[in-house]
Formats: structure tokens, sequence, C-alpha cells
């Protein structure tokens, strides 16, 4: 059965201080992963795709990179803004049911 | 407006009473999703359509849920009888299946936009 496990559960962090966070899944054939941003009481807002091992995608403070059993979202220096639930999903190849981890909640203190 | 809405943002009921959500998807997107999420979790899928099909639905759904997307556009979600343990926020989804424009809604190949979800009290 499709699985998506995301740690650490929590991560405090202060403002400039880089850390990883981590999704690694088992899935029968890999169609995508995904990153979302959710703040409270709201939805999940998309972040990055990754489809193949080896792929990167960057957007500002963030950097998704994948292998075959994980992928990590690297937060460079960040600021008491980035502070959120980052959750990660994976779609297997065939379908598109999307499962989700439980996901990262980052707090960034400035 | 670009985005996915969903209609009610919230809504309280008291237990064995039916309640229906409205999810409004981007108009270009034919791919459309239900998720359920309780706090503390990651969403948890419940179904999908693409266009009117529904194409999948989780095992664990109970048939008290239905979800319909009669001309492929909305699509609304049903729970009969409902009960505590239905309380939760329910999210909606919409994505499409063929590459677009780069960036902003609807942009790209299969990635999900959300709505603001609906957030359930049973009483």
């Amino acid at each position: 059965e499709d699985q998506v496990t995301q740690s650490p559960e929590a991560l405090r962090l202060q403002e400039g201080e880089s850390s990883s966070l981590n999704c690694s899944y088992t899935v029968s054939g890999l169609r995508g992963l995904f990153w979302y941003r959710q703040d409270p009481g709201k939805g999940p807002e998309f972040l990055f795709t990754l489809y193949s091992a080896g792929e990167e995608k960057e957007k500002e403070r963030l950097k998704a990179t994948l292998t075959k059993k994980e992928s990590f979202l690297h937060i460079t220096a960040p600021k008491p803004e980035d502070s959120a639930t980052y959750l990660c999903a994976v779609q297997e190849a065939g379908g598109f049911k999307t499962i989700f981890g439980a996901g990262t909640r980052l707090f960034v203190k400035a | 407006d670009t985005g996915v809405s969903q209609d009610p943002r919230h809504k309280i009921t008291k237990r064995g009473q039916n309640v229906t959500f409205r999810c409004d998807p981007i108009s270009e997107h034919n791919r459309l999703y239900w998720y359920r999420q309780t706090l503390g979790q990651g969403p948890e899928f419940l179904t999908y359509f693409q266009n009117e099909a529904q194409l999948e639905k989780s095992r664990l759904l109970s048939d008290r849920f239905s979800a319909e997307r009669p001309k492929g556009s909305f699509s609304t979600l049903e729970i009969q009888r409902t009960e505590q343990g239905d309380s939760a926020m329910y999210l909606c989804a919409s994505s499409q299946s063929t590459k677009g424009l780069a960036g902003g809604p609807g942009g790209g190949y299969n990635e999900q936009f959300f709505g603001p979800g609906t957030r359930l009290t049973v009483l």
C-alpha cells in the first residue's frame, strides 16, 4: 500500500537557520511527488512537482529534491513568514489518487 | 477570480442530518478531487473525477458519502446521516491533465490547486 512519511513532525528554527524537511515514500511506480504549504485554516498551496529521481526545483528560499525513495525540501535562511505546515504527496503511476503525508509544522522565530 | 471556490465555508449540523457541500473548480481544469482533513493530519483522499466520470473512490469511504459532478464543472459532496466522526475540513482541489501555460492557477501538468475548504462540525 502506498505510504508517505514526513519527518520531523515539527521543526523550530531561528531566522536565517537553514534546514531540510524529509518525505519518504513507498509506491509501486511514481507518477509525481508534490510539495504544498498550508497555513492554519486554509487549503494547501502548491509549491513544486517532481517527476523523476535527480530532479530539483527551486522557488525563493525553497529547494525540493527527489530520489527513488525520498524527497527533501531545503529551506535556506528562513524568515518568520515561512512558518507553516509543509505537506508532501505522491501519485502512483496508472492513476491520480493522491496520498498525503501528515506534514511538518515549521516555526521560524525572528 | 480564477481560484477554486467552496461553499459553505462552515457548516454546523446535528448528528443524523444530511449535509451537502459544493465545489467550483478552476474553469479549464478537468480533474476534481475531494479530501478530508482532521487536525494535525494531511488531507485524506476521498474521490476524484475526470470530467463527469468518478474514476476512483477511497475504500475507506463510507456508503454515507456520495459525490457527483454532473456536467463536468462543479461538484457536490453529500454526507448522509452525519456522525460526530465526520467533523473535519473538507477540501476540494482541481487540476488539468495537459500542459498549460507556465505559472499561475491552471498552469502546468497535474498540479492540484485547492479551495479554502468547508469546515464541518457535527454536534
